[in-house]
Order: C-alpha cells, then structure tokens, then sequence
C-alpha cells in the first residue's frame, strides 16, 4: 500500500535550520507531485509549497520563499524540505502528503525551534 | 493569497444530528475545494474533493456542495466517529489556503 514515511522529531535552535524527509512507497515515485503543510497551534494548517518528483521543478508558497528548499532524491524515493533561519514561530508538525484525491498523507515530524 | 473563512469556529452536536459546516472564500475559486477531516494526533483526511465529490471509502453521510465564494459541508446523521475538526482547502491559486478549521465536539 502507499506509505510516506517522515524523520523523526527534531529540536533546534533560533536560527538554524531544519531538514525532513519524506519517503515514498507503494507507488511510482514520480507519478504525483509531493506538497509540505505544516501544522501550528497559531495558524492552523498552511500550504508552504510543491516538489515535482519527476523534474524536480518545485512551487513554494510567498512567504517562505528564500527560507525553504524542497529537493527530491529518485534513487531512495525520498522527498526533501529543509527551512532555514528557524524562528520560534516555526515550532510546527511538517506534513509530506498528496493533495489530490490520491490522498495520502505523512505522519508528521515535530520541528521545535526553541533556545 | 485567499483568504478561507470557516464558520463556525466550534459546534456541539449530538448523535444522530445533522450538520452543517459553511466555507466562504475571499474570491472566486469555481469549485476547487476540498474538505478535511482532521483527528487529534493524526494527520488530515480528504473526504470531499471538487466541492462535491466523495472520496473513495468515505461514508455517503458526508456531502459538499457550492460553487463560487460559498461552501458547504453537511454530515447528515452525526456518528461517534464523526467527532473532529474539519478544515476546507483551495487549491485553486498559490499560496493554496485552509480555513481556520471547525471543531465539532460532543454535546
């Protein structure tokens, strides 16, 4: 069955940045455009962008452009976002997942961004 | 970016009820919107794509209609399970965006 499998929770500091995975299972890895979302108590969900497996070619949301990098690695069939320059308001669960109706989502990995 | 605005924020409702959970986006978006289904501790669940179309393995208790601005999301006879906050997303322009959610709690 299709799977997305994310990295485990991660604690940084103000400032740093911040790398999750994402792989895939159960399908062709290129077939399906994969999006981050991510999940805070402040702002509820909130769409940061795509990454086309396929090309590579990646669509990020205005207001994390310049802070996030998606990247793809179709050998592991392994999906990439990393934020950089984390602030407090960072703190979040970070979704892999499909937005389509293949719905499938990640687990989620908690980022905690504190001093 | 659209702005989706959810109301209400929160209901109470009971077993058996019928539900209705409204959408409304700061434009236009034809009828690009989905609707979520979110546990605490899990991840969200498509349950209507296209404003109105059921997703696969979702109970036909749910439906979605609208078009436009204006959305809506009725679950027509409330389930133990059913208890959850419920998000819409358009996915019509970038930045896509979510309402702010609605939880439906246990009266």
């Amino acid at each position: 069955q299709v799977q997305l499998v994310q990295s485990g929770a991660e604690v940084k500091k103000p400032g740093a940045s911040v790398r999750v995975s994402c792989q895939v299972s159960g399908y062709s890895f290129t077939d399906y455009y994969i999006h981050w979302v991510r999940q805070t108590p402040g702002q509820g969900l909130e769409w940061m962008g795509w990454i086309n497996p396929d090309t590579g070619r990646t669509k990020y949301a205005q207001k994390f452009e310049g802070r996030v990098t998606m990247t793809r690695d179709t050998s592991i069939n392994t999906a990439f976002m990393e934020l950089s320059r984390l602030r407090g308001d960072d703190t979040a669960v970070y979704y892999c997942a499909f937005i389509s109706s293949f719905d499938h989502w990640g687990q989620g990995a908690l980022v905690t961004v504190t001093s | 970016a659209i702005q989706m605005t959810q109301s209400p924020s929160s209901l109470s409702a009971s077993v058996g009820d019928r539900v209705t959970i409204s959408c409304r986006a700061s434009e236009g978006i034809r009828n690009v919107l989905a609707w979520y289904q979110q546990k605490p501790g899990k991840a969200p669940k498509l349950l209507i794509y296209a404003a109105s179309s059921l997703q696969s393995g979702v109970p036909s208790r749910f439906s979605g209609s609208g078009s436009g601005t204006d959305f809506t999301l009725t679950i027509s006879s409330l389930q133990p399970e059913d208890f959850a906050t419920y998000y819409c997303l358009q996915d019509y322009s970038y930045p896509y965006t979510f309402g702010q959610g609605t939880k439906l709690e246990i009266k």
